[in-house]
């Protein structure tokens, strides 16, 4: 059974640093990984995925790595700024439960950017 | 091309009544998954339907939830005699019948409270 991770559940930093948010999963036989931010009270807004054959995949300020032997991926942001405080959430798709199915959710990393 | 839309966004019901929760997915998507988000636990998959027939149930529980997909109108979450224990927010998701990424794109979620 997929099981996905990340720590810590909150991290709070100023304006202006790069930071790195951790996921890990339990089995790497994947199809691809998303990365998801969440506003309070507000849906999923999908940041990147990255395909299991793909290393990391870059939009913006964000960059996202895929490690799938070891079953790590990262989000890195850089500069980060007040807008970027939400949660960020990782999931990913498992092949044993067939390509186009279910995402395994971690339960997400609450960001704080302080001005 | 309008988003994943699921009405309503808040629902408010009494306990034992029914709640219908409906997501009409993006145009040409032909597969709708539904997430329920307990307040403070990640997003779980529920349920993975393609037109007229549900693929995957297995994270339904086992009474007074239904779903349907039907060939014309909207997917339909059903919950009969709601409890407390059923409030959360529920996510609607939906991908393209063919697709390289597997990517599938979330509602806004709509917000039962059961009183």
């Amino acid at each position: 059974k997929q099981e996905v991770t990340q720590i810590p559940a909150a991290l709070s930093v100023p304006e202006g640093e790069n930071l790195v948010l951790n996921c890990s999963f339990t089995d790497s036989a994947i199809y691809n990984l998303q990365w998801f931010r969440q506003d309070p009270g507000k849906g999923l807004t999908s940041l990147l995925l990255i395909q299991s054959s793909q290393r990391e995949q870059t939009s913006g300020r964000l960059n996202a790595s895929l490690d799938k032997s070891s079953g790590r991926s990262t989000l890195y942001i850089a500069a980060s700024q007040p807008g970027d405080s939400a949660t960020y959430l990782c999931a990913v798709v498992s092949i044993n439960t067939g390509a186009n199915s279910k995402l395994t959710f971690g339960k997400g990393i609450t960001l704080s950017v302080r001005p | 091309n309008a988003g994943v839309m699921q009405n309503p966004r808040h629902l408010v019901r009494r306990r034992g009544q029914e709640a219908r929760l409906r997501c009409s997915p993006m145009k040409g998507h032909s597969h709708v998954y539904w997430y329920r988000q307990l307040p403070e636990e990640g997003l779980k998959f529920m349920v993975y339907l393609q037109k007229e027939n549900i693929i995957d149930e297995s994270g339904m529980p086992k009474e007074r939830f239904s779903a349907e997909f039907p060939k014309e109108g909207p997917s339909i979450l059903r919950i009969q005699q709601v409890v407390r224990g059923d409030s959360a927010a529920y996510f609607c998701a939906s991908s393209p019948q063919t697709s390289s990424s597997y990517e599938q794109y979330f509602g806004p979620g709509t917000r039962l409270t059961v009183t």
